[in-house]
């Protein structure tokens, strides 16, 4: 069973256009959502995370948006460009378990010049 | 910088072959995982490790096992190597309770 619930499977966007991928979970005892994001030969990189304490968190143009309520939450990439293709993945952890993360799908974003 | 280091990129093993993936990381992290990365299935946890000596088994150990004898490395092992294990592993490790992991930069698997 599937922890953590990653849509779409691909993406793809404009450049300058907005990317949005979503993420649904099931166990409330998550307290803490990353997003990894990987480029093509690379592993994974920490891109952006935000705890249920808070419905949103921006840096630069890449913000999170959390819904605690529906169990939902979905990265945001404003202004996407050409560099910003990759695959992405949406993370959920309980604070206390070694970091044991449960991971998404993963969305792969290919942003067109 | 944080650095996790897999001893190979590319790996390719016969079926029923032993195989032994090797991971390294110099920041002094408590916590390393082996994932296992497939197409639309996302980051698959196999094994973890808290500290050395200690394992954990994740989601899908099975078929695999693990070695953690310093603090530094954490071992994987196929004890007989299938063509469905044929995959991306990534080794990554982390400190503290619920803070970043560090990747390494992948090994792709190959059972003939």
């Amino acid at each position: 069973q599937q922890q953590v619930k990653q849509s779409p499977q691909s993406l793809i966007v404009q450049k300058g256009g907005i990317s949005i991928i979503n993420c649904a979970y099931e166990n409330t005892a998550f307290d803490y959502f990353p997003w990894y994001q990987q480029f093509p030969g690379k592993g994974p990189a920490l891109l952006i995370a935000i705890r249920p304490d808070v419905s949103e968190k921006k840096e630069g143009r890449f913000t999170i948006s959390f819904n605690k309520s529906a169990k939902q939450f979905s990265l945001h990439i404003m202004d996407s460009q050409p560099g910003d293709s990759a695959t992405y993945f949406c993370a959920a952890s309980k604070e206390g378990n070694f970091n044991k993360f449960y991971f998404g799908s993963g969305t792969k974003l290919n942003v067109k010049p | 910088d944080v650095k996790v280091t897999q001893s190979s990129r590319y790996l390719v093993k016969r079926t029923g072959e032993k195989v032994f993936l090797e991971c390294v990381q110099d920041m002094d992290h408590e916590n390393m995982f082996w994932y296992r990365q497939d197409p639309g299935l996302g980051l698959r946890l196999i094994y973890f490790s808290y500290d050395v000596k200690m394992k954990e088994k994740g989601d899908i150990p099975e078929g695999y096992s693990v070695s953690r004898e310093k603090k530094e490395r954490f071992s994987l092992i196929l004890e007989s190597a299938s063509t469905n294990q044929t995959s991306m592993y990534l080794c990554a490790s982390s400190s503290g309770w619920v803070t970043e992991a560090f990747f390494g930069q992948g090994t792709r698997l190959t059972v003939v």
